[in-house]
């Protein structure tokens, strides 16, 4: 299984963009990448996911290296409600169906007045 | 509104007294899974299931049964609870397809077995 790296921490002003790293230099070629993120022990919630290409939506942009051993969320204007537990995960892609995410302890993103 | 429900929302019990979490979904999905989350560890899966009838164990399953007999409802059941099952448990549902799909979660279940 790909395993990430993320830093365990970081800080964020209000109002700027907020960007968080990943390392994940076993993604097989066939392995995509998610970003979850969960506030307060609430339940995760999907970002965004992307196998080669830069994809943006309307809460994020993921930017994944052309190697893909590493990608970065942005969050381009954080808020005070960015503020979460962000979790890197690289899909589980065994030979059955199931579509289980393995967990890192994530990046816990401060956003500050 | 598409979501995941989960209940209860919290629970204290007692060790050896059966209890069952359910989690259901209005989204039509076929997929369901069980996690729980523990300070330092992350989410680890208990169990999934691919679609109705279909169920198989996930990483941590000791002490877990599921059942999945409607597509909706996928309750997670603790026949003898001990301790070391206080979590915080989250069920969770995708869409079924040959490519990558994303997996929405429930508000959570805070378990405490004394």
């Amino acid at each position: 299984d790909a395993k990430t790296t993320q830093p365990p921490s970081m800080d964020c002003a209000e109002g700027r963009a907020a960007n968080l790293p990943c390392n994940h230099s076993t993604i097989s070629g066939n392995e995509y990448v998610y970003w979850y993120r969960q506030i307060h022990s609430q339940g995760p919630q999907y970002i965004i996911h992307g196998l080669k290409n830069n994809e943006t939506n309307e809460m994020a942009s993921l930017i994944i290296t052309e190697d893909r051993k590493s990608s970065t969320l942005i969050l381009p204007h954080a808020t005070l409600r960015d503020t979460a537990v962000y979790y890197c995960i690289v899909s589980h892609n065994n030979a059955g169906n199931n579509r289980k995410l393995i967990w890192g302890l994530g990046t816990s993103l401060a956003v500050n007045p | 509104e598409a979501q995941v429900t989960q209940n209860p929302r919290y629970l204290i019990t007692v060790t050896g007294k059966k209890l069952t979490v359910t989690c259901s979904q209005n989204m039509n999905h076929e997929y369901m899974s069980w996690y729980r989350q523990d300070p330092g560890l992350g989410l680890r899966q208990i169990y999934y299931s691919m679609n109705v009838e279909v169920t198989d164990k996930g990483d941590v399953p000791e002490g877990y049964k599921v059942s999945r007999k409607e597509k909706r409802n996928f309750p997670l059941i603790l026949e003898s609870p001990s301790p070391n099952q206080t979590s915080l448990y989250f069920c969770a549902s995708s869409f079924s397809s040959r490519g990558q799909d994303t997996q929405y979660f429930g508000p959570g279940t805070r378990l405490t077995v004394l």
